[in-house]
């Protein structure tokens, strides 16, 4: 059972394009929201996460849209570049859970010159 | 990586033999954490590690067992390894495990049971 479901699994955009990946989730009691980046032979690196008491977060190109209602949270990558390629995880926390993260399916992003 | 590190970074063993793998940290964190990653699947934890010789179980414990002795070694052990068990096997380290806390993940260990 996926509690943390991620869409699309892969995704190919031009250099400069936006790239979305979608996740959504069924559990309310998710009260943190992570996102990953991971690139090929290394280990998964935070990259933004978002509480759900705010509907949005922005740290340069990347941007965390939160749907409180729909229990739907996106990544959106601006101006996407080559060195953005790689594979992207969602996550899920919640308060009782010290810790232990739910992660998503995984999102390979393919950024094309 | 964090100041983590994995060994072996490889290993192909065979079905039914134990396999140890070990985790090292120099961040004295407290939290240690153990993922595997498998395709369709994303990251899904183990077991996990709140101090020396405190640990407790994540959605995917059977068949693994993990052990803590000293704060910057969190070993995982696979009984008797099956070919279900393929994969590539992350550590992660928190500072305490507030569910707010940045994981670190070392470089992974890719395991093979033929």
């Amino acid at each position: 059972q996926q509690q943390v479901k991620q869409s699309p699994q892969s995704l190919i955009v031009q250099k400069g394009g936006i790239s979305i990946i979608n996740c959504a989730y069924e559990n309310t009691a998710f009260d943190y929201f992570p996102w990953y980046q991971q690139f090929p032979g290394k280990g998964p690196a935070l990259l933004i996460a978002i509480r759900p008491d705010v509907s949005e977060k922005k740290e340069g190109r990347f941007t965390i849209s939160f749907n409180k209602s729909a229990k739907q949270f996106s990544l959106h990558i601006m101006d996407s570049q080559p060195g953005d390629s790689a594979t992207y995880f969602c996550a899920a926390s919640m308060r009782s859970n010290t810790g232990k993260l739910i992660f998503g399916q995984g999102t390979t992003l393919q950024v094309k010159p | 990586d964090a100041g983590i590190t994995q060994s072996p970074r490889h290993k192909v063993t065979e079905t039914g033999t134990p396999v140890t793998l070990r985790c090292h940290q120099t961040e004295n964190h407290r939290y240690m954490y153990w993922y595997r990653q498998d395709p369709g699947h994303g990251l899904r934890l183990i077991h996990y590690s709140y101090g020396v010789k405190d640990t407790d179980k994540g959605e995917v414990s059977d068949g693994y067992s993990v052990s803590r002795s000293k704060t910057e070694d969190f070993l995982l052990t696979l009984e008797s390894a099956t070919s279900s068990q393929t994969s590539v096997y992350f550590c992660a380290i928190s500072f305490s495990g507030g569910r707010t806390d940045t994981q670190y993940f070392g470089p992974g260990t890719r395991l093979t049971v033929l």
